[in-house]
């Protein structure tokens, strides 16, 4: 199997406050893991790239100082919002490529968050 | 620049209607071809991978195939329950980590 886990699932928050997303692969190791973000009726955008005890690679126009990463083992990725805003409102969705296997990614459950 | 275009944006079908889903790509090298299967408010299943022209790839009602250009998500006979949002996504050689995802293909089928 290829199991990835997300927590929470929905968080709704204050602005201003910061909010902590788990990334977990249950059932295999993943080196490699990615943070999307999804708008509503609209396809994933990357926001960054999860490396196993390195620092996550971002892409463009995504702030690595308000979406902070840390995939400090081989089977947790973590995504903290800081300072959130309602703008930062959105779905985000966490995958995880399989250690040793290509290309394929296996995605999570997906967080709903809510910036009131 | 490298893209992946989806087609049809919407699709509407009766249970037992067969129909294919396109995935158009201009990408420098292409590494792999991916189909996900989106539920409303879930993230991407994972269907299939291909990744070379010919390759083709099946599971259940679902059949995807891959030429130099596109792809397609053949599905034969559908139930209610293969209603759902079809993403369709590309890595290339250039990068080995980045993968362009389609805007996807939401598939209705009607009883």
């Amino acid at each position: 199997g290829a199991v990835v886990s997300q927590h929470p699932s929905r968080v709704i928050c204050k602005s201003g406050t910061s909010v902590k997303i788990e990334c977990r692969s249950l059932d295999f190791q993943a080196t490699t893991m990615f943070w999307y973000r999804q708008f509503p009726k609209q396809s994933l955008m990357l926001m960054a790239t999860s490396n196993e005890g390195s620092k996550a690679t971002y892409e463009q126009g995504v702030e690595k100082d308000k979406f902070l990463i840390n995939h400090a083992s081989l089977t947790l990725s973590t995504l903290t919002v800081t300072s959130a805003h309602p703008e930062d409102s959105s779905f985000y969705i966490c995958s995880a490529r399989k250690t040793g296997v290509k290309e394929t990614q296996y995605f999570g459950p997906g967080t709903r968050l809510l910036v009131l | 620049e490298d893209q992946v275009t989806q087609s049809p944006e919407a699709l509407r079908l009766q249970e037992g209607e067969s129909s294919s889903l396109n995935c158009s790509y201009t990408v420098s090298g292409l590494r792999g071809l991916f189909w996900y299967r989106q539920d409303p408010g879930k993230g991407p299943e994972f269907l299939f991978t291909l990744y070379s022209a010919g390759e083709e790839k099946e599971k259940e009602r679902l059949k995807a195939t891959l030429t130099k250009k596109e792809s397609f998500l053949h599905i034969t006979a559908p139930k209610p329950e293969d209603s759902a949002t079809y993403l369709c996504a590309v890595a290339m050689k250039t990068s080995y980590d980045k993968v362009i995802f389609g805007p996807g293909t939401s598939l209705s089928v009607i009883p």
